[in-house]
């Protein structure tokens, strides 16, 4: 099995300051047939569903606000929020989607400082 | 845009069994897979089932839940045997964004099932 990490467990920004979440796997989820990473991201908030803010470790879902970003390729990935905005406090979970199981990280709560 | 919304959820003794279902509307439900993830209090997003061209299961229910759809009612279930009090979680319905196992692109509110005695 695949297994997803996150860092840190948890990080406080400023409102308007840059939000940085690590995500990292325990083997590359990047298929070189298509050159696609099969890595997501999703935001979920208390008493929600979760939702996709990223896919193919770098796709902004449709109406994802720009500030969120998602980079990396293999088994190294970043979400970035560039300019932490209220509604922003959640946890992100990232998740591999390359083989199953399809496995989640732990998760990075994200809160205002 | 799409919703899905599922029910069976409850209190049920270890060893028990249980049946999710999950409806699904404004899509065209026969063209994609569908998953169950769960979330244990207090806990993070788990896996657990997948069902497209292919049915799959997390390690931990391996053996024990079957996923399975009926796409003239645009539902997918999950029939939940031999609980554990582990088993213990909301239970989320998702839409995969292919056919294939992809990101999951919808959620349901989820449904809670409660194993104890």
């Amino acid at each position: 099995d695949i297994v997803v990490t996150q860092s840190p467990d948890s990080l406080a920004v400023s409102l308007g300051e840059r939000a940085t979440i690590n995500c990292k796997s325990s083997q590359s989820v990047l298929y070189s047939s298509n050159n696609k990473n099969y890595l997501a991201w999703y935001q979920h908030k208390p008493g929600q569903p979760p939702k996709l803010l990223i896919y193919w470790a770098s796709t902004r879902q449709s109406g994802v606000p720009d500030r969120f970003r998602g980079s990396g390729s293999g088994t190294d990935f970043t979400l970035t929020i560039s300019s932490l905005q209220a509604e922003d406090v959640a946890t992100y979970y990232c998740q591999q989607y390359y083989n199953s199981p399809f496995t989640f990280g732990p998760g990075t709560k994200v809160d205002i400082k | 845009q799409g919703q899905l919304v599922e029910s069976g959820g409850g209190v049920v003794q270890p060893g028990r069994s249980l049946r999710l279902s999950c409806a699904a509307s404004g899509f065209t439900f026969s063209n994609y897979g569908m998953h169950w993830v769960r979330q244990a209090p207090g806990k993070g997003l788990q896996w657990v089932a997948f069902i497209g061209t292919t049915k799959n299961y997390g390690d931990s229910v391996r053996g024990r839940f079957t996923i399975s759809r009926d796409n003239s009612e645009n539902t997918v279930y999950l029939q939940m045997n031999s609980l554990r009090p582990e088993d213990t979680a909301l239970y989320f319905c998702a839409k995969d964004h292919g056919g294939t196992g992809q990101a999951f692109d919808i959620w349901g509110q989820g449904t809670m099932v409660t194993v104890s005695s």
